[in-house]
């Protein structure tokens, strides 16, 4: 079965870049579309943008201009960058595969 | 973007039947907007219910459905448990398109 694990800093600097990476156990990275969600506290969930065809990407029109998912095959990884950051980026960021896997969620706070 | 519409809360008694939906503003839901019902409890990671309109995973519990209905995407619980009571969210994921989540339904079980 397939399992998904987000990792990165918990905590960003105004301005800064977040960046965060999913590591895929359990299939190949190829194929599917791999995809960042998050969710403010208390608020519902927000999709960030996906990756499909090993490079082929689509970002939420409110964040194209900061956000970057990219994928490191060779890891079974893919990655998140949003730069610029505001404390409205503070968020649970998850990573989900087609179909309906979801990681854990990682906790990113950005504060100075 | 097209916004994606839930019922904000809605109430089912122990042991009764309950349709959540999922609706959109650019037109009818269809099976090519791939929908998907994710079900999330407090300080909890969402979990998949129902992938592709109606396609159940492994721990998709049985009295959950999904479905097209008028036009919109639709989740039933037949024979709610308390265990169910939760927050519910859609998500409408066209292939190669802008991906929406629905703004989510607070179920109660009373």
């Amino acid at each position: 079965q397939v399992q998904l694990q987000e990792s990165g800093p918990g905590l960003v600097k105004p301005s800064e870049t977040l960046s965060l990476t999913c590591t895929v156990s359990g299939g190949s990275i190829s194929n599917y579309y791999w995809s960042w969600i998050r969710q403010p506290p208390g608020k519902g969930l927000e999709w960030v943008g996906y990756m499909y065809n090993s490079g082929s990407t689509n970002y939420n029109p409110s964040l194209k201009s900061r956000v970057t998912i990219s994928v490191d095959t060779s890891k079974n990884q893919f990655s998140l960058k949003l730069n610029s950051v505001t404390a409205a980026d503070t968020a649970v960021y998850y990573c989900a595969r087609q179909g309906g896997y979801w990681g854990q969620g990682t906790l990113v706070t950005v504060s100075s | 973007q097209a916004v994606v519409t839930q019922e904000p809360s809605l109430t089912v008694s122990p042991g009764g039947t309950v349709t959540l939906t999922c609706g959109s503003s650019t037109g009818a839901v269809t099976s090519g907007h791939y929908p998907y019902w994710f079900q999330q409890k407090p300080g909890q990671a969402p979990r998949t219910l129902i992938y592709d309109t109606t396609y159940k995973h492994s721990w998709t519990p049985a009295r959950f459905s999904g479905s097209l209905l008028g036009g919109k995407a639709a989740l039933t619980l037949s024979g709610a448990q308390p265990e169910d009571e939760a927050e519910y969210y859609c998500l409408l994921s066209p292939g190669g398109a802008d991906w929406v989540f629905g703004g989510g339904t607070k179920l109660t079980v009373l």
